[in-house]
C-alpha cells in the first residue's frame, strides 16, 4: 500500500525542547514537502527537497531544519528559536514531471 | 515570490445549492493551479486541477475556470450536498524544474446545510 506516512499523529513537547517529526514515503517521488497549517492561514512552506542531500527553504524556514539523506525520508526538526510550534504539520510528495502534491496524514504538535 | 487570495474564508450554502471559490495569484509565470479539499482532521486531497493552457475543466459536479489575463480561477461545486462540507485550498506554481514548489491560498470553510 504506497503512500506517506507522517508519525505520531499527535506529539507534545515542553517549551525549549527540540523535536523531530518523521515523513516516509514509498511512493518513489523525488521531491518531498513540509508545509505548517494553523486556523485560518492557509499551508505555508517550511522547507523542500527535489532530490537527495538537496533541500531550499521555504517561506516560513526560520526556526525549522531538515535533512535529506535518503529519497524517502525527510524529517523536520522543529527548533527552540522557533517562536510559534504549536500547529498541523503537513509532509507531501511529487513525483517528478508531475505537479500534484500528495500528503500524509499530518502531525499535530502542541508545545507547552 | 507568488502570492494566492482566496474568498470567501467561510461559505454557507443550501443543500442543492451551487457554490464558487475563487481565487487571484500574483506571479504570471504561474502556470498549474489545483483545488484540494480537507475534511476535518484529515489530509488535503486533490480535487480537480487546470493548466494555463485551459480555460475550463470539468468532473461531475466540479468544475474550475481560469482567466490567466486577470490572473483569477475559481472553482464551482454544482448540486451541493452534505459530504461537500469541507476546507477547500487553491494553490498556484510554476512549471517546474528544480524550485518547483505550490503556494496555496488561505482556504474556505464550505458548509453545505441539509
Amino acid at each position: 500500500d504506497g503512500g506517506i506516512t507522517q508519525s505520531p499523529k499527535y506529539l507534545f513537547r515542553k517549551e525549549g525542547q527540540n523535536v523531530t517529526l518523521s515523513c516516509e514515503q514509498n511512493l518513489n517521488h523525488d521531491a518531498m514537502y513540509w508545509y505548517r497549517q494553523d486556523p485560518g492561514q492557509g499551508l505555508r512552506l517550511i522547507y523542500y527537497s527535489q532530490i537527495v542531500n538537496d533541500f531550499q527553504k521555504g517561506d516560513i524556514a526560520e526556526g525549522y531544519s531538515v535533512s535529506r539523506e535518503k529519497k524517502e525520508s525527510f524529517p523536520l526538526t522543529v527548533t527552540s528559536a522557533q517562536k510559534n510550534p504549536t500547529a498541523f504539520y503537513l509532509c507531501a510528495s511529487r513525483d517528478r514531471g508531475l505537479q500534484a502534491l500528495h500528503f500524509g496524514n499530518g502531525t499535530r504538535l502542541t508545545v507547552t | 515570490g507568488e502570492n494566492v487570495e482566496q474568498h470567501p474564508s467561510t461559505l454557507s450554502v443550501q443543500e442543492g445549492d451551487s457554490a464558487v471559490i475563487k481565487c487571484t495569484y500574483s506571479d504570471s509565470a504561474s502556470n498549474y493551479f489545483p483545488w484540494y479539499k480537507q475534511e476535518l482532521g484529515k489530509r488535503p486531497q486533490l480535487i480537480i486541477d487546470i493548466r494555463s493552457n485551459v480555460g475550463e475543466k470539468k468532473d461531475q459536479r466540479i468544475a474550475v475556470t481560469l482567466n490567466k489575463t486577470a490572473k483569477h480561477f475559481s472553482l464551482h461545486i454544482t448540486e451541493t450536498q452534505p459530504e461537500d462540507s469541507a476546507v477547500y485550498f487553491c494553490a498556484a506554481s510554476n512549471s517546474g524544474g528544480s524550485n518547483y514548489k505550490l503556494t496555496f491560498g488561505k482556504g474556505t470553510l464550505l458548509t453545505v446545510n441539509p
